[in-house]
C-alpha cells in the first residue's frame, strides 16, 4: 500500500518561512492536500489540488507538489500558525494521510 | 452554512459494535459530490481515514478496516452512519466525520481528478473499555 512521510516536527521563528515536506514515491504524480490542526480542534483544510488555496485561508499558505515530495510553505509565519500539518495524498481509491508534523513557532 | 455533528455513545465494550452518525445540517446530503467519509484519530496519534460513502449508498475502505466496517445513509434525515464490528481498544479515537470535494485540473483537452476534505465535523470520542 502507498505511504507518505513527514518529519516530526518543525521549528520557525515569527516572520519566517517555515517550510513542511511530504514525500512518497512519485508522489507529484498524484494529488495533495493539506489540513492544519490547532490544539483540540477539528483539521481545516489549507491547500488542495497541490496549490490552491481555499477562501479564507491567508495568502501566506503555499503549497507545491513535483516528483518525489510535496511542500506546504508558510510565508511570514505568526504564532497563530502554531499546529500539526498533514499531508493528504489520494492514491488506489483511498485516502493516505501523512504522520503529521508539528509546527512550533519559537 | 452546511455544517456536520457526529454524535456516539462515547463509551463501547471490548468486542461489541461501535455506531457514530453525522448529521449534515445548512444544506442537503445529496448536494455536491455526494461523498461523505469516516475519519478517526487516537489521542496524540495521526489521523486515518476509514472510508466513504455516496448518497446512492456504494461504499469504499481503507483495506486494513474493511472487514469490521459497514456504512450507510439516511437522505430523509439528512444523516450517514459509521458501524465498526467487534471492537478493542485500539479502537478508541475521536470519529470525525468529513465532506468529500473534487477538484478539476485542466489543462489544455486534460483533465484530471483530485480528491480531498473541505469540511470537517467537530468530532466525537469513542473510548473502547469494559
Amino acid at each position: 500500500s502507498y505511504e507518505v512521510t513527514q518529519p516530526p516536527s518543525v521549528s520557525v521563528s515569527p516572520g519566517q518561512t517555515a517550510t513542511i515536506t511530504c514525500s512518497g514515491d512519485n508522489l507529484g504524480r498524484k494529488y495533495v492536500s493539506w489540513y492544519q490542526q490547532k490544539s483540540g480542534q477539528s483539521p481545516v483544510l489549507v491547500i488542495y489540488q497541490d496549490g490552491k488555496r481555499p477562501s479564507g485561508i491567508p495568502e501566506r499558505f503555499s503549497g507545491f507538489n513535483a516528483g518525489h515530495a510535496a511542500t506546504l510553505t508558510i510565508s511570514g509565519t505568526q504564532a497563530m500558525d502554531e499546529a500539526v500539518y498533514y499531508c493528504l495524498a489520494w492514491d488506489s481509491n483511498t485516502y493516505i494521510f501523512g504522520p503529521g508534523t508539528e509546527v512550533t513557532v519559537l | 452554512q452546511v455544517q456536520l455533528q457526529e454524535s456516539g455513545p462515547g463509551l463501547v465494550k471490548p468486542a461489541q459494535t461501535l455506531s457514530v452518525t453525522c448529521t449534515v445540517s445548512g444544506g442537503s446530503i445529496s448536494s455536491g459530490t455526494s461523498y461523505w467519509s469516516w475519519i478517526r484519530q487516537p489521542a496524540g496519534k495521526g489521523l486515518e481515514w476509514i472510508g466513504h460513502i455516496y448518497t446512492g449508498g456504494s461504499t469504499n475502505f481503507d483495506p486494513s478496516l474493511k472487514n469490521r466496517v459497514t456504512m450507510s445513509v439516511d437522505t430523509s434525515k439528512n444523516q450517514f452512519s459509521l458501524t465498526l464490528t467487534s471492537v478493542t481498544a485500539a479502537d478508541t479515537a475521536v470519529y470525525y466525520c468529513a465532506r468529500d470535494q473534487m477538484g478539476r485540473d485542466c489543462t489544455g483537452n486534460n483533465c484530471y481528478t483530485n480528491w480531498y476534505f473541505d469540511l470537517w465535523g467537530r468530532g466525537t470520542l469513542v473510548t473502547v473499555s469494559s
